[in-house]
């Protein structure tokens, strides 16, 4: 079945580090790739999305290109702040119209000091 | 502005009891979900609708149901609750198909524990 591997945290990074986070995935057909973040007490909420190989999603400084040949989605960040302290979400969905779920990653959590 | 409510935010229960969560979204959303999350397996599909009077299974539905009787509302309800529903279920919605496909919007969460 379909599936996202995401690495395992927790990530420490001092701020202004360079931030990636793994992601890889299989799936039967052709998914789209979405990366959540779910900072401390709240909900997930969309960080960025690619639909189509080699398509670049990017949000807040936050970066990823869907690479078929290798089946990933990492998430890089040039320069962390403190504020970027929260747990990242790999997903995927097949694009098989109403009939579509995301499936997630475990979450990596992110955890970012001075 | 539109948004997704859960309620109740924290509950404590006994073992057997019945416990409802409910979900409340003003998006108009068709489409409405429920996951868990628990460390190391990360957010797990439960139940899930895409309209009223529809309801499907998810991965780990077992000792779960919903209803859909209006599209603002997608109540969780654990028949008879048991430690290992112990956890934080999350509601989410979104819009039917088209480019936004997979872009869903979470409520903030219930935090149930089962003692």
């Amino acid at each position: 079945g379909d599936s996202v591997t995401q690495m395992e945290g927790p990530v420490t990074l001092s701020e202004e580090a360079f931030l990636t986070i793994n992601c890889t995935y299989t799936a039967t057909g052709y998914p789209s790739l979405f990366w959540y973040v779910q900072y401390p007490g709240e909900g997930l909420q969309l960080l960025l999305k690619a639909t189509k190989a080699d398509d670049k999603g990017s949000n807040k400084g936050f970066e990823a290109t869907y690479r078929k040949e290798t089946t990933s989605f990492h998430l890089e960040k040039g320069s962390v702040q403190v504020s970027d302290s929260a747990v990242y979400f790999c997903a995927l969905i097949l694009n098989t119209g109403t009939a579509s779920k995301l499936t997630f990653g475990t979450g990596t959590r992110l955890q970012v000091t001075l | 502005d539109a948004e997704i409510t859960q309620s109740p935010r924290h509950k404590i229960t006994e073992t057997g009891r019945q416990v409802t969560l409910a979900c409340h979204q003003t998006w108009n959303h068709n489409n409405m979900f429920w996951y868990r999350q628990d460390l190391g397996h990360g957010l797990r599909l439960i139940h899930y609708s895409y309209g009223v009077q529809d309801t499907n299974k998810g991965e780990v539905s077992d000792g779960y149901s919903v209803s859909r009787s209006n599209t603002e509302d997608l109540p969780l309800t654990l028949e008879s609750a048991a430690s290992s529903q112990t956890s934080v279920y999350f509601c989410a919605s979104s819009e039917g198909g088209g480019p936004n496909t997979g872009e869903l919007f979470f409520g903030e969460g219930s935090r149930l524990t089962v003692l």
